[in-house]
């Protein structure tokens, strides 16, 4: 089985500063990592993912994470965030071999304040 | 068109009644996914269908049934629910190829439910 922990419940910055929302899986297979974001009253969509290949990922909106698979971690960045990017944002895993199945963390709330 | 619609968007239902919630893709996805929301939570797994045949089912409670007309269309029919059922029901679609673990899901906006 596997488990997704995303550390911070809760990150506030203020617009134009840098983030990290961090996330951490437990798993006994190998598995792909992905990044969802959720705006108010809306569903999820996609931010980014990892399947193989660099371990960098980017989005199209100036977010990366990078997969490191010694320490289990899959963090995101954004080296300055806008207003917009207020959010919920959930870290996911799903096993490499398996159905098509995402184990969900708990989700950080992202806040810009102006 | 990368669009998963559902309807309603808001229900309120009392224990006794029976309703249905409707997702609609037309990406030519061939797995769907409904999901449980509770507010401030991450999505929980509730039912796949892949090739409109119902492939996970969580262990949800019998008072929710799935069903897959069609490529395109999943409904989830409800009755005699209970109040702590009350959540943002999402509904999501995948391509459903040869690599599954690895595909996007599509959401859609969801379906928030009031059981009273």
């Amino acid at each position: 089985a596997q488990s997704v922990t995303q550390l911070d419940s809760q990150v506030p910055v203020f617009e134009e500063a840098p983030v990290e929302l961090r996330c951490n899986y437990s798993s006994s297979v190998s598995v792909y990592l992905f990044w969802y974001v959720q705006y108010p009253n809306q569903g999820l969509q996609l931010l980014l993912k990892y399947l193989s290949g660099s371990t960098l990922v980017e989005s199209i909106n100036g977010f990366e994470a990078e997969f490191n698979k010694s320490q289990t971690s899959f963090h995101l960045r954004k080296p300055s965030v806008h207003i917009s990017d207020t959010a919920e944002y959930f870290c996911a895993v799903s096993e490499i071999q398996g159905a098509q199945k995402l184990v969900f963390g708990q989700g950080t709330r992202l806040t810009i304040n102006p | 068109d990368t669009e998963v619609t559902q309807t309603p968007k808001h229900l309120v239902m009392g224990m006794t009644n029976k309703k249905s919630l409707k997702c609609e893709q037309h990406m030519g996805h061939r797995a769907m996914y409904w999901y449980k929301q509770k507010a401030k939570k991450p999505p929980e797994l509730m039912f796949v269908y892949s090739y409109e045949k119902l492939s996970i089912n969580e262990s949800v409670p019998s008072r929710f049934s799935p069903e897959c007309p069609n490529s395109s269309l999943l409904n989830l029919h409800l009755h005699a629910l209970q109040p702590e059922d009350s959540a943002l029901y999402l509904c999501a679609s995948s391509h459903s190829g040869t690599n599954p673990g690895g595909e996007t899901q599509y959401f859609g906006p969801g379906t928030r439910l009031l059981v009273l």
